[in-house]
């Protein structure tokens, strides 16, 4: 089975260009999660998807960021226009949607973003 | 609101020796899990171990074992026998029904041979 899949591994741009981070969580998994870590600081969750809708968007920072989720497969997370302090690693994590049992989440091998 | 906090930043432990890194949490919640999580120098995160904080029985998964702790909100991780393996970045993490996960800090892990 294949694991949660992210693309770009690494991704350097100019303050102010514009990025696409895509995350392919593993097939059948309903639950979708954005997290971000800034260098040496922890790992804070950004967004999570129950599908193609947005559960829970509180720790999104501004509105430069937005989160897509159309069909409830994959999903992109669009920086627009970006700044240095939105440099670190994106982390998307799957997991599948049970009820009442808190699941282990799967997560990729992050995307590391460098804003120059 | 909940918080994980992993006051080591950096550990060390000899090969085949054992140690422990630290994590302590603050809710009001009574139904979580806590996690610990493994990143090696490849970047992909993995699951270590996990625990239902409505047991009481400290979870085991091979050389890793927990100290839970619920009154105190303690989660500490021990590694028996530590191979160059273990060398990554762990991470304690909560989550309650929300869903969405609350990290610590990490700890680096440096095993020396």
């Amino acid at each position: 089975e294949a694991g949660v899949t992210q693309f770009p591994s690494h991704s350097v741009i100019e303050k102010g260009q514009t990025v696409t981070l895509r995350c392919d969580p593993i097939s059948g998994h309903d639950n979708l999660y954005w997290y971000r870590r800034v260098m040496g600081k922890e790992i804070k969750f950004l967004l999570h998807f129950v599908k193609e809708s947005k559960q829970d968007e509180s720790g999104m920072p501004n509105n430069r960021f937005l989160a897509e989720r159309t069909g409830g497969t994959y999903s992109t997370l669009k920086v627009q226009p970006a700044e240095l302090e939105d440099s670190g690693v994106y982390f998307c994590a799957s997991s599948p949607m049970t009820s009442g049992v808190i699941q282990e989440q799967y997560f990729g091998p992050g995307t590391r973003l460098t804003v120059t | 609101a909940q918080t994980v906090t992993q006051s080591q930043p950096e550990m060390s432990v000899q090969e085949a020796e054992t140690v422990t890194l630290s994590c302590t949490y603050d809710t009001s919640e009574s139904d979580y899990y806590l996690f610990w999580y493994k990143q090696p120098p490849s970047r992909q995160m993995i699951l270590v171990i996990r625990q239902e904080a409505y047991k009481q029985q400290n979870a085991t998964e091979n050389r890793f074992s927990v100290n839970f702790q619920k009154a105190a909100k303690s989660f500490s991780l021990k590694i028996s026998d530590s191979q160059l393996g273990d060398a990554a970045m762990y991470f304690c993490a909560y989550s309650d029904n929300n869903n969405d996960m609350r990290f610590g800090a990490g700890t680096r892990l440096t095993v020396k041979p």
